[in-house]
């Protein structure tokens, strides 16, 4: 079975452009996580969905925004891109919002210039 | 909010020797999952070990075990019989129990070396 795969696996934005990450969850898994980690720190959680509707937000700017398809892939949109948005981003999928059980993808390192 | 210290920020161990990685949390919540993570070069982070808060014994899976003092808010991984492979980053995260999503809150990490 495939895993949580993401896509692009790189790129590189210039300041205040727009980027769009996608990810396609384990095949059953209804719930997709998206988490950033910067270098040298660990993952800060940024939105999780189940069934197409948001079930929990971090403490990022409004210029992060999510959604949920219903074959449960997701997109992650990052507006008006600062240099400090610079990171791995991360994908998790899960059987729904209460596993404990997260696989992750391998993540889009993204590079604001 | 709850928060994860990791503050160890790198350590190093001979190949089949035993490592002990800690990590210390904070949280108002009685009922809480703990978790180490992996995250090699390949980007990729694997679970390796999770721990129910309610439960008194402490997690084992093969080569990695935990000591999960809940009172102290302690919570380290033991690896024994370290390999090549089992270089990497580790994370030790905090989830709630029966919250309204599956959160994970994760510390800083710490880069793990071993040594042939």
């Amino acid at each position: 079975d495939a895993g949580v795969t993401q896509s692009p696996t790189h790129l590189i934005k210039t300041r205040g452009q727009q980027v769009t990450l996608r990810c396609s969850p384990i095949s059953g898994h209804k719930s997709v996580s998206w988490y950033q980690q910067v270098l040298g720190q660990g993952p800060q959680f940024i939105f999780q969905y189940y069934e197409k509707e948001e079930r929990g937000r971090g403490n990022f700017p409004d210029r992060f925004s999510a959604r949920q398809f219903p074959n449960y892939s997701s997109e992650l949109n990052v507006n008006a891109l600062l240099l400090g948005d610079s990171a791995l981003y991360l994908c998790a999928s899960s059987r729904d919002p209460r596993d404990t059980e997260a696989f992750f993808g391998q993540g889009t390192r993204l590079t604001v210039v | 909010a709850q928060t994860v210290t990791q503050s160890q920020p790198e350590m190093s161990v001979q190949e089949a020797e035993t490592v002990t990685l800690s990590c210390t949390y904070d949280t108002s919540e009685n009922n809480y999952y703990l978790f180490w993570y992996k995250q090699p070069p390949s980007r990729q982070m694997i679970l390796v070990i999770r721990q129910e808060a309610y439960k008194q014994q402490n997690a084992t899976e093969n080569r990695f075990s935990v000591n999960f003092q809940k009172a102290a808010k302690s919570f380290s991984l033991k690896i024994s019989d370290s390999q090549l492979g089992d270089t990497a980053m580790y994370f030790c995260a905090f989830m709630k129990h029966a919250g309204a999503n599956s959160k994970l809150t994760f510390g800083k990490g710490i880069t793990l070396s071993v040594r042939p």
